[in-house]
């Protein structure tokens, strides 16, 4: 059992260029979401998914599309990478009961660099 | 609004000593709920515990219990016995019920555990 897997685990773009980060998660969790971790702060929202064809936005959304075609994947893409986009970047999924989720559970992260 | 707050960036325990970290949070709606979880310096994010709005009784997980205090609105973790292992950040995160699943995160706490 896998759980969250994301790839790559490091990555260094050119201002201007664009990537996609992947996210894959095999517990069948309705829910996907997209963070970014910088120095000194908390985990921030970019984006987020309930199900299949249901995304939405987040805190910190400039920057970020995300499409969710599949329950299991959630890939996050940067259209045109700029510095401040330097960050570690995380997926996560959980389950629901009843409205409430539960059973966060992260992937092991994307540390992204732009120069 | 909803937020968390964690006032200690950095903290020293000595091993085999117990260690709180401490977690307030704010928010208006009555159904929520509250995790904990710890940062290594390998990065990943690891799951510790959690605390519904309506759970009556503290939750505890091994070592780890969380200090519930809901007319105070603190959720702080406290860490028994701490070991050398234990040494890492911990964020307090708060999930609000119809929120689309968003995780709020405090900005993390250094703990460091002494020999």
């Amino acid at each position: 059992n896998a759980g969250v897997t994301q790839t790559p685990k490091f990555q260094v773009l050119k201002t201007g260029q664009s990537m996609t980060l992947q996210c894959a998660q095999d517990m069948n969790h309705e829910y996907m979401s997209w963070y970014r971790q910088d120095p000194g702060m908390g985990l921030r929202l970019i984006h987020y998914s309930v199900g299949a064809g249901i995304t939405d936005q987040g805190e910190v959304p400039n920057g970020y599309n995300v499409s969710r075609s599949t329950t299991e994947d959630f890939p996050l893409r940067l259209l045109s990478a700029a510095p401040s986009q330097t960050s570690v970047y995380f997926c996560a999924s959980s389950y629901s009961i009843q409205g409430a989720f539960y059973g966060y559970t992260f992937g092991s992260g994307t540390r992204l660099t732009v120069v | 609004a909803q937020k968390i707050t964690q006032t200690q960036p950095g903290m020293f325990v000595q091993e085999k000593e117990a260690v709180t970290l401490d977690c307030t949070y704010d928010t208006s709606d009555q159904s929520y709920g509250l995790f904990w979880y710890k940062q290594p310096s390998s990065g990943e994010m690891i799951f510790l515990i959690y605390q519904g709005s309506y759970d009556e009784q503290n939750a505890t997980e091994g070592r780890y219990s969380l200090n519930f205090q809901k007319a105070r609105k603190s959720a702080n973790l406290v860490i028994s016995a701490s070991q050398l292992g234990d040494s890492a950040m911990y964020f307090c995160a708060m999930r609000v019920y119809n929120q689309g699943g968003k995780l709020i995160f405090g900005q993390g706490t250094e703990l460091s555990v002494k020999p």
